[in-house]
Parts: structure tokens; C-alpha cells; sequence
């Protein structure tokens, strides 16, 4: 069974500051990893993923996370935020064993972004 | 750009009356998901359906409810008997043919059960 811990619920930031939003998963196997963002009223857009090779992995939005394996870990960074970035964001994993796509999610981490 | 869509947006129901949830996935996709998530909590997985049966089910999907891809387009979820405790956003997704890893989501249709 895979697991996913977000440990912040919430992260307030300063626009133009940079954030990290932690995300640690467990599995017995070797997973996938995405991050997917959620706006106000909206359904998830995947942010970014790690599938293989390089463990650092650069999405939409300037968005960019790392793949640490032996810390077990994929936190999501930006360098400098922006009032638009304020959404729910979630951690995910899935078996890339397995024939489809199922994910599982964290708790998700509320961004604020303030000026 | 292909995407998912999900009806109604948001529905108001009795407790006890039956729901259906429908879904347009994305027309070339195999696989398909129904997720669910409780305000102010994760989002949760429900079911996986792939080709014309269920590949997965979690413990939250029992025998209230249902799945079915009735004419090769629309996706639906029907909820039996609904609960209060069934209000939730429920999301629909679908994925590509082989284990590309990424899911593509509708809005998501908000049920709200008094």
C-alpha cells in the first residue's frame, strides 16, 4: 500500500518570497510522483511529475520539484511567489506497476499568498 | 485541448433519493476514475473502470454505489439512497492507454445531500 504525508496544512508567504511544499510518501515498490494545484472552485491541474531520470523535475507555473529517494521525499518549490499562486496544492503517488493511472493523495497544503 | 467534463456542477438532494453523476472523459482515454472529496479533507479515490468493468474499488465504494460507461462516451457514478455524509466535490478522471502516470480531471460535481 502507498501512502502520502503533507505535513503543512497551511503556508502563508509573502508574494515574491520563495516557498517549499513538503511531501513524503511510503510504498514497497517504486512509485510515480505528481504534484497537482487546485484553484478556488476548480477542478485539479497536474502541476508537475517524476517519472524517471533526472530527480529534478520542472513544471508549469515555475514550479519545480526534486525526487529524493533515500529521504523518501519529492517537496515542491518555487523562488518567488505570486497573489495567483494561492490555491490547495497536493502531493500524489501511483504505481507504476500497475496497468492505470490510480493515484493516491496527500491532505493537500493551502498556499497563501499575500502581499 | 481535450478535457474532462462532469454534470451537474453542483446538485441539491434529499436523503434517500438515488444521484447520478455523469462524465465526458477525454474520448481516447482506457481508464477511468471517480474520486471524492469531503469539504476541507483529501481527495479520496473511489473507483478505477477500465475496459467495460471495475479494475479497483476503495472500502467508501459499497454496494450504494455504482459505475457504468453506458454508450461508449458518458461515465457515471450513481449514489443509492444517499447519505448526509455522501455530500462531497466528486471528480471524474481519466487516463491514457499504458501507465503514463498522469490523470486528467473534470471540475467536479458538488453534491450536497440534506
Amino acid at each position: 500500500a502507498q501512502s502520502v504525508t503533507q505535513l503543512d496544512s497551511q503556508v502563508p508567504v509573502f508574494e515574491e518570497a520563495p516557498v517549499e511544499l513538503r511531501c513524503n510518501y511510503s510504498s514497497s515498490v517504486s512509485v510515480y510522483l505528481f504534484w497537482y494545484v487546485q484553484y478556488p472552485n476548480q477542478g485539479l491541474q497536474l502541476l508537475l511529475k517524476y517519472l524517471s531520470g533526472s530527480t529534478l523535475v520542472k513544471g508549469i507555473n515555475g514550479f519545480e520539484a526534486e525526487f529524493n529517494k533515500s529521504q523518501t521525499s519529492f517537496h515542491l518549490r518555487k523562488p518567488s511567489v505570486h497573489i495567483s499562486d494561492t490555491a490547495e496544492y497536493f502531493c500524489a503517488v501511483s504505481d507504476p506497476t500497475g496497468g492505470g493511472n490510480k493515484l493516491t493523495f496527500g491532505t493537500g497544503t493551502q498556499l497563501k499568498v499575500e502581499l | 485541448e481535450p478535457e474532462v467534463t462532469q454534470t451537474p456542477s453542483h446538485q441539491v438532494t434529499q436523503m434517500g433519493q438515488e444521484v447520478i453523476l455523469r462524465c465526458v472523459p477525454i474520448s481516447n482515454h482506457l481508464y477511468f476514475y471517480w474520486y471524492r472529496q469531503i469539504l476541507g479533507q483529501k481527495v479520496e479515490f473511489l473507483v478505477s473502470f477500465y475496459n467495460n468493468e471495475i479494475s479497483e474499488k476503495s472500502e467508501i465504494f459499497d454496494d450504494q454505489f455504482s459505475v457504468e460507461r453506458p454508450d461508449g462516451s458518458n461515465f457515471t457514478l450513481k449514489i443509492r439512497s444517499t447519505k448526509l455524509e455522501d455530500s462531497a466535490m466528486y471528480f471524474c478522471a481519466s487516463g491514457g492507454q499504458g501507465n503514463t502516470g498522469e490523470l486528467f480531471f473534470g471540475e467536479g460535481s458538488r453534491l450536497t445531500v440534506l
